[in-house]
């Protein structure tokens, strides 16, 4: 089955580390993106690919990091700078603007998401 | 910036009735919105999407509503179901390509609460 993978469900961080979410797609889409959700609050874009070897900060980027070396991974890091890291982390993917005529290129497909619980 | 916002955070309907999740937003230049699904400790499903140079768009037991001229967008649900249950997310992009393509803005959900 296509889709997205995000490892792991539950993670738990002291202090002072930090932590690398993985997600990985098999749905051959050029386009990642990772988001933030609090509770009882919409969803905030961190970091986001459309293409390999390339990716633009959101608007919460301060204290993550992210690469993209290969088209189906996009591994978001929570640094020691990110003052309140707790949250639901969501990665996406979608088609990306190069197929921008095809309808629905805009539709995000999400991952399961990731929980982290600083102690 | 630009915010996409939701009228009402919780709605109660009883199973069999139809549902209305309104949205406004306050970008004048988005041309693409979209609706989501998120159940409790999942990722937002994609439920219906739809383009500002359309009015309304029907799926399988939604309908999407768009008036441009007050900035609303609402999601219908006919015959709501226990399974239904969500919290609704409504987005919008306001740039058709570029370094922004995909690039969404989510409102703050409403939670739609169906009672057997």
């Amino acid at each position: 089955d296509g889709g997205i993978t995000q490892s792991p469900k539950y993670l738990f961080r002291k202090e002072g580390q930090n932590v690398t979410l993985s997600c990985e797609q098999n749905l051959n889409h050029d386009a990642m993106y990772w988001y933030r959700q609090d509770p009882g609050q919409g969803l905030r874009l961190i970091y986001y690919s459309q293409i390999v070897n390339d990716f633009q900060k959101g608007d919460i980027a301060e204290g993550y990091s992210v690469s993209r070396e290969k088209k189906e991974s996009f591994p978001l890091t929570v640094t020691s700078a990110q003052k309140n890291p707790t949250a639901f982390y969501l990665c996406a993917s979608s088609i990306g603007p190069g197929q921008s005529r095809l309808r629905g290129a805009n539709v995000l497909t999400f991952g399961a998401g990731s929980r982290l619980t600083v102690l | 910036g630009e915010s996409v916002g939701l009228h009402l955070p919780t709605l109660s309907v009883q199973e069999g009735d139809n549902s209305i999740i309104n949205c406004a937003y306050s970008n004048s230049a988005s041309d693409y919105f979209i609706w989501y699904k998120q159940e409790s400790g999942k990722g937002p499903q994609f439920i219906i999407d739809i383009r500002s140079n359309m009015d309304k768009r029907q799926g399988q037991r939604v309908t999407v509503l768009l008036n441009k001229t007050v900035k609303h967008l609402s999601l219908q649900i006919a015959a709501t179901q226990p399974g239904d249950s969500a919290v609704y997310f409504c987005a919008e992009n306001a740039e058709a390509g570029g370094t922004s393509y995909g690039k969404l803005t989510f409102g703050q959900g409403t939670i739609l609460t169906v009672h057997p």
